[in-house]
């Protein structure tokens, strides 16, 4: 069964500093590999995903993610971060095993961006 | 363009109290589920659908029922209500296949008194 580990609970930056939010997963077999974005009071949105290919994924609002198998890892990042991306942000995992509808999150990472 | 809709988007419950929360999808995704957002707990799946009539249980089913009746439905039953169910609840559909994304409602905070 597949698992996703954010490494970080919580990330305070200043504004226009770059960030990376780190996520972990744990999979016997391929993996596709997803960020969501949670505004406050707001239901998740897509920001990026990783299928296969090219290892850096590009998604909306400037922030993509890198793809290491080796190191089991999809972490996201922004070289320059505003006020706006303050939210939480999920990693999640689903793969082509038995069950592969199943989508499994992490437990979250609150970014926020200090003026 | 409504995507998932849920509703009541706030519910005020009483300890044994029932209720149901409504979910659907305009998109005929196959697969619709179940989330409770706990602080600090991320999502954890509650119940799951891959189809009409076809429900299975997700990794926190107790004290939830579920139904598919239609491909775009899939309510939510809490039979006894209780303050350990107080949450923020999602809903989600997405096209059976693992490399899609998924759709998710705006959420529904319900507390339990």
């Amino acid at each position: 069964a597949q698992s996703v580990t954010q490494l970080d609970s919580q990330v305070p930056v200043f504004e226009e500093a770059p960030v990376e939010l780190r996520c972990n997963y744990s999979s016997s077999v391929s993996v596709y590999l997803f960020w969501y974005v949670q505004y406050p009071n707001q239901g998740l949105q897509l920001l990026l995903k990783y299928l296969s290919g090219s290892t850096l994924v590009k998604g909306i609002n400037g922030f993509e993610a890198e793809f290491n198998k080796s190191q089991t890892s999809f972490h996201l990042r922004k070289p320059s971060v505003h006020i706006s991306d303050t939210a939480e942000y999920f990693c999640a995992v689903s793969d082509n095993q038995g069950g592969s509808e199943k989508l499994v999150f992490g437990k979250g990472t609150k970014l926020t961006v200090n003026p | 363009n409504a995507g998932v809709t849920q509703t009541p988007k706030f519910q005020v419950l009483k300890t044994g109290q029932s209720m149901t929360l409504q979910c659907a999808q305009d998109m005929n995704h196959e697969y619709m589920s179940w989330y409770r957002q706990d602080p600090g707990m991320g999502l954890r799946l509650i119940h799951y659908s891959v189809g009409a009539g076809i429900t299975d249980q997700g990794e926190v089913p107790n004290g939830y029922n579920v139904s598919r009746s239609t491909t775009e439905d899939f309510p939510l039953r809490l039979l006894s209500a209780a303050p350990s169910q107080t949450s923020v609840y999602f809903c989600a559909s997405r096209a059976r296949s693992p490399n899609t994304e998924a759709f998710f409602g705006q959420g529904t905070r319900l507390t339990v008194v």
